[in-house]
């Protein structure tokens, strides 16, 4: 069954530094999202993406964070100069073309900040 | 007021026992309804996605949506120690893929051998 592939699953970053988190939607998917989990809490939204731009953002997503399509299987999740509360389980996750159709989430990128 | 509210638990139940798992919301506007499984380590795993009110069943799983009262259910049947997880209710707005899901915290769920 076709999934969604995070990496790396656990990337520990030095406070002030960016870090790129990677995944891979499933092949046929258009639409393309980033959640992030901190320990205990909800899973929350932070950006949808499709057609090549921002769909949606919460308030969590602000000028720190950035998402890009570089190339045709990709999607990845920048955060400029990352602080000790970006520390979280970070999840990707895909839909395909029907807009009615569910999200589909990868294994996540645990981010531990020092 | 919180968006969604689901009771964490742990809730702990004896192995073919039937389980109810259950969330509550405040914002009408949510259209679509999913029950995620999640395990430790691991991402969330769509077990079943509604949209009507009403009834909707796969195999031992049966998610039920009653609008009018901004409550969702899910009902496993003849639990399996291997159902133990934590269970995630998500919702979104109708109209637009690109909506995110707004989750509920969790219910972390034992079935016991």
């Amino acid at each position: 069954e076709p999934e969604v592939t995070q990496t790396p699953s656990h990337q520990v970053t030095q406070m002030g530094q960016e870090v790129i988190l990677r995944c891979v939607p499933i092949s046929n998917h258009l639409y393309f999202y980033w959640y992030r989990q901190i320990l205990g809490q909800k899973v929350e939204f932070l950006v949808s993406f499709y057609n090549n731009e921002i769909s949606e953002k919460s308030e969590i997503f602000d000028d720190q964070f950035s998402v890009e399509r570089p190339d045709g299987s990709n999607f990845t999740l920048k955060i400029r100069s990352t602080k000790l509360e970006d520390s979280a389980m970070y999840f990707c996750a895909s839909g395909a073309s029907d807009e009615n159709q569910p999200q589909h989430f990868g294994d996540g990128t645990r981010l531990s900040i020092l | 007021q919180k968006e969604v509210e689901q009771d964490p638990g742990p809730l702990s139940v004896p192995e073919g026992a039937i389980v109810s798992l259950n969330c509550t919301y405040s914002n009408s506007a949510f259209q679509y309804f999913m029950w995620y499984r999640q395990y430790s380590r691991k991402g969330p795993e769509l077990l079943m996605y509604t949209y009507s009110s009403g009834n909707k069943e796969d195999g031992r799983f049966t998610a039920q949506v009653d609008k009018s009262s901004k409550y969702i259910s899910l009902f496993i049947r003849d639990s399996q120690p291997s159902d133990s997880a934590t269970y995630l209710c998500a919702m979104r707005p109708g109209g637009g893929g690109a909506d995110g899901l707004t989750f509920g915290k969790g219910t972390h769920l034992i079935i016991q051998p």
